[in-house]
Parts: C-alpha cells; sequence; structure tokens
C-alpha cells in the first residue's frame, strides 16, 4: 500500500514554544491530508482537513489559531502546534488518500513540559 | 458520517479464528467499508476494504451482507503478534474529493496462548 511519514516522530518542549510536524505522502500525491490526535486509550480523533494550496478545514472544538495547518504541496501537509501547553501533549496523526483508501503516517508523540 | 459500532473487546486463543462484527446502519450509498489495525505508539495500519459481498487478501476477509448494514472482518489463525485496536470505518470512497473517517471505539483484540 502507499506510504505515508511522519517527522519527527516524538518530539519533547518547553510550554510556550511551537512544534512544527511534518507529514509527507512518500509514492502519491494527496491534495487533501487529514490530520488527528489520539490520548492515551482513547479513539483517533480528527482535527482538521489539510487541502492543498487553500485553507485547512478545522474540527468543531479544534482552535485553527492553534493548530496551525499548512499544505504548499501535493506530498507535504505541516501542522504547527503554536504556544503549546502540557495539555497539547497527545499522539498527533495525519493520514492521506490513495486511489480510495487512507493511509496513516507512523504519529507523532509530542510531550509538552 | 456514518456511525460505527464494535464491541469493545474480544479475546481468542493463539490459532483461532477472530470474527469482529461492525453495525454501520446508516452508511450511504456511497460509502465504503475500511478495516485498520493499531498496534500502541504506531497509526492505524490498512488491513481491507470492500464495498460488498466478500474480500479476501493475505492477511483477512471481509464479510458484507446485501444491505450493507454490517461487515465482518475475519483473521484466520490469529497469533499473539495479532493483539491490537481494530477499527470498522465508513467513508465516501468514489472519486473526487477525499472522504472523512470517523473512528468509533474500536476493537480490542487480546490473543492468548
Amino acid at each position: 500500500g502507499a506510504v505515508v511519514s511522519q517527522h519527527p516522530s516524538r518530539v519533547i518542549c518547553k510550554s510556550g514554544t511551537s512544534v512544527k510536524i511534518e507529514c509527507r505522502s512518500l509514492d502519491f500525491q494527496a491534495t487533501t491530508m487529514f490530520w488527528y490526535r489520539q490520548f492515551p486509550k482513547q479513539s483517533l480523533m480528527l482535527m482538521a482537513t489539510s487541502n492543498e494550496g487553500s485553507k485547512a478545514t478545522y474540527e468543531q472544538g479544534v482552535e485553527k489559531d492553534k493548530f496551525l495547518i499548512n499544505h504548499a504541496s501535493l506530498t507535504l501537509s505541516t501542522l504547527t502546534v503554536t504556544s503549546a501547553h502540557p495539555e497539547d501533549s497527545s499522539f498527533y496523526i495525519c493520514s492521506a488518500e490513495d486511489r480510495e483508501t487512507q493511509y496513516f503516517g507512523p504519529g507523532t508523540r509530542l510531550l509538552v513540559l | 458520517l456514518a456511525k460505527t459500532t464494535q464491541p469493545i473487546s474480544m479475546d481468542s486463543y493463539e490459532g483461532q479464528e477472530v470474527n469482529i462484527t461492525c453495525s454501520h446502519n446508516n452508511i450511504a450509498t456511497n460509502d465504503y467499508i475500511t478495516w485498520y489495525q493499531q498496534f500502541p505508539s504506531q497509526g492505524p495500519r490498512f488491513i481491507i476494504q470492500g464495498y460488498k459481498t466478500k474480500v479476501t487478501n493475505e492477511v483477512a476477509s471481509l464479510f458484507i451482507p446485501a444491505d450493507r448494514k454490517s461487515s465482518t472482518l475475519s483473521l484466520p489463525r490469529v497469533s499473539l503478534s495479532d493483539t491490537a485496536v481494530y477499527y470498522c470505518l465508513v467513508g465516501d470512497g468514489l472519486g473526487g474529493t477525499a472522504s472523512k473517517l470517523t473512528f468509533g471505539t474500536g476493537t480490542r483484540l487480546q490473543v492468548t496462548l
């Protein structure tokens, strides 16, 4: 199947700093990518839909100014967690669709101290 | 978005066949049914996808009745390494924009000796 990568795999940062997470489709192009967040022992929650060349669409309750999404090319979407706080600590996962099937990245573990 | 309902957990012994059933009563005409497997601290991994009847690949089979209001993932002869959470999702797989997927609780499968 298609491959989606994320970088970094884990990051630790101080409260108040910003963290950027990259999501890449390695062997296909994706005009749309999705960002999810997963807390321990819980299911994935969709945060936003990243659209190449246009603004992202955020799910209800997700602050667009806090979670900045940029989808500058057909193979790369970035999620920036601005002014991160301990409650933003979570597992962030992206996905991209290739021929009617969504493939997920390996995830990024964010720990905010 | 069609909602899915699955058993929260299942237990099996190694070598047995495991069948996990998912209900999706309000599935739309355009929706495909996709199953994913997730290990701790990893992104979901695609297992199988189908629209109707039966689909089989090298790791699983997917049975979909004529009314498509449910589906059953069948894992033949499970091993300890199949211990994971299994998610059933439905989404619009037809051409055009990528489909948003809503994750339910998933089924936590525990395989023991």
